[in-house]
């Protein structure tokens, strides 16, 4: 089974309004990460997030994680157009080396 | 600046056929190597991963086969490919263990 799960399957905005994204986990993590894929492409790193920390920014992004309730969420403001992507969070599930990604989020920001 | 490669960018093979699939990074020594698999609308998986030359080890049992005969070299391989091996194909690497990864473009692979 999948140790991250994003949440929605899909989300579809309109450009300027801000999108997100959660994702829930099984099991005690070191840190959670989150990715971008677009289309027929290979994922960009976005952001990584310890479990000792509880918020992160990078730019427009905005990651939270909550240990207690094994759950992140990503928060794109003011997005447009080319934040158009899917979405994966990856955890590593206490181990060492080896991440564990969810199904994605699908994200659409119309013009 | 690192980069990773990764070719061919799409292959189309008959049932049956052998598969090479290639990974280099250049700018970086010593990195940890991964092998991805992406089937349409999922996740990603883990296939291998090679933390040194010649250290690779296996995720998921199947007919695919890694190998690392360079430092920043990792090699997908097959002997005979089956109609399940489709997919999207993605070689990442890190710098280190739990680090974040950096993903080359992917290979689109259609078995017919």
């Amino acid at each position: 089974s999948q140790q991250g799960e994003e949440d929605p399957q899909a989300l579809s905005i309109q450009e300027g309004e801000n999108a997100t994204m959660n994702c829930s986990y099984k099991t005690s993590i070191n840190n959670l990460q989150w990715y971008r894929q677009n289309s027929g492409r290979g994922l960009v790193h976005l952001i990584l997030i310890r479990s000792n920390e509880r918020e992160k920014h990078s730019g427009r992004l905005r990651v939270t994680l909550d240990t207690s309730k094994k759950s992140s969420s990503l928060l794109i403001t003011a997005s447009r157009a080319a934040d158009t992507a899917s979405y994966f969070c990856a955890t590593d599930a206490g181990s060492n080396y080896k991440l564990t990604f969810g199904k994605g989020t699908l994200l659409t920001v119309n013009p | 600046s690192q980069t990773i490669h990764q070719w061919p960018a799409t292959l189309v093979q008959p049932v049956g056929s052998p598969l090479s699939l290639e990974c280099t990074v250049e700018g970086t020594s010593n990195p940890n190597l991964y092998w991805y698999r992406q089937a349409a609308g999922r996740g990603l998986q883990l296939l291998f991963y090679s933390v040194g030359i010649g250290q690779i080890s296996s995720e998921v049992p199947q007919n695919l086969s890694a190998s690392r005969p360079q430092d920043r070299q990792f090699i997908l391989s097959s002997k005979k490919l089956l109609l399940s091996d489709s997919g999207f194909y993605l070689c990442a690497w890190s710098e280190g263990l739990a680090y974040e990864q950096y993903f080359g473009p992917g290979t689109r692979l259609t078995v017919t």
